[in-house]
């Protein structure tokens, strides 16, 4: 199992839409989780941290589940700019290891 | 807004020539990482670095890669004896600890 899976994509959706992507992990002692973007041949850029109680920014929100070791981030309101790969990144408990999911890609149409 | 700088941005190699790639840290980061990116595919741990030593390593970084942070300011990887399949593009990321990663832009590696 990988260590961290993310739904293939890609997802093709109108502006104004609302996306869900998936994310689990197979670590079950890994301690913090975040969800990063990258744009083509660019760096991953940090999008937000996700919180054990779930988080809000702006029109993206994160979920974590502990128990089934799952988390989500929605997009409300797509707009072209949100046109990236997602990355689901997890870091392990007591180590300095961060690790990326494969990524799922958004393409958003006008 | 601070950034993580590296150079060199692209450099083209023969294979089997040693390469060293640069970072320089966001000035009150502690922990230092290299990953790499080989075209089209995901983003792979290579090394992390705290305290002037390596912290973790996966099974990429082999013998041939190493880590150093000479002067207190450069974070460097080298690749002694580069290969084909080193080709890729390297990222040095940087945290002040909360576990947030800042990427520099990368340094694409060519090897010939």
């Amino acid at each position: 199992r990988k260590e961290v899976e993310q739904d293939p994509g890609p997802f093709n959706v109108p502006e104004g839409a609302t996306v869900a992507f998936n994310c689990t992990y197979s670590n079950s002692a890994s301690q913090s989780f975040f969800w990063y973007r990258q744009d083509c041949r660019k760096e991953p850029k940090l999008l937000m941290s996700v919180y054990s109680s779930g988080n809000e920014d702006g029109r993206f929100t994160a979920q974590l589940n502990r128990a089934s070791q799952y988390i989500s981030l929605l997009i409300r309101d797509s707009k072209l700019s949100d046109s990236a790969t997602y990355l689901c990144v997890v870091r392990n408990t007591g180590g300095f290891k961060t690790i990326f999911g494969a990524g799922t890609r958004l393409f958003v149409k006008a | 807004e601070p950034e993580v700088t590296q150079t060199p941005s692209h450099q083209v190699t023969q294979m089997g020539q040693e390469v060293i790639l640069r970072c320089v840290p966001i000035s009150n980061h502690l922990y230092f990482y290299w990953y790499r990116q080989i075209l089209g595919q995901k983003v792979e741990f290579l090394v992390s670095f705290y305290n002037n030593e390596i912290s973790e390593k996966s099974e990429i970084f082999d013998d041939q890669f190493s880590v150093e942070r000479p002067d207190g300011s450069n974070f460097t990887l080298k690749i002694r004896s580069t290969k084909l399949e080193d080709s890729a593009m390297y990222f040095c990321a940087t945290s002040g600890g909360g576990g947030e990663l800042f990427f520099g832009e990368g340094s694409r590696l060519t090897v010939l």
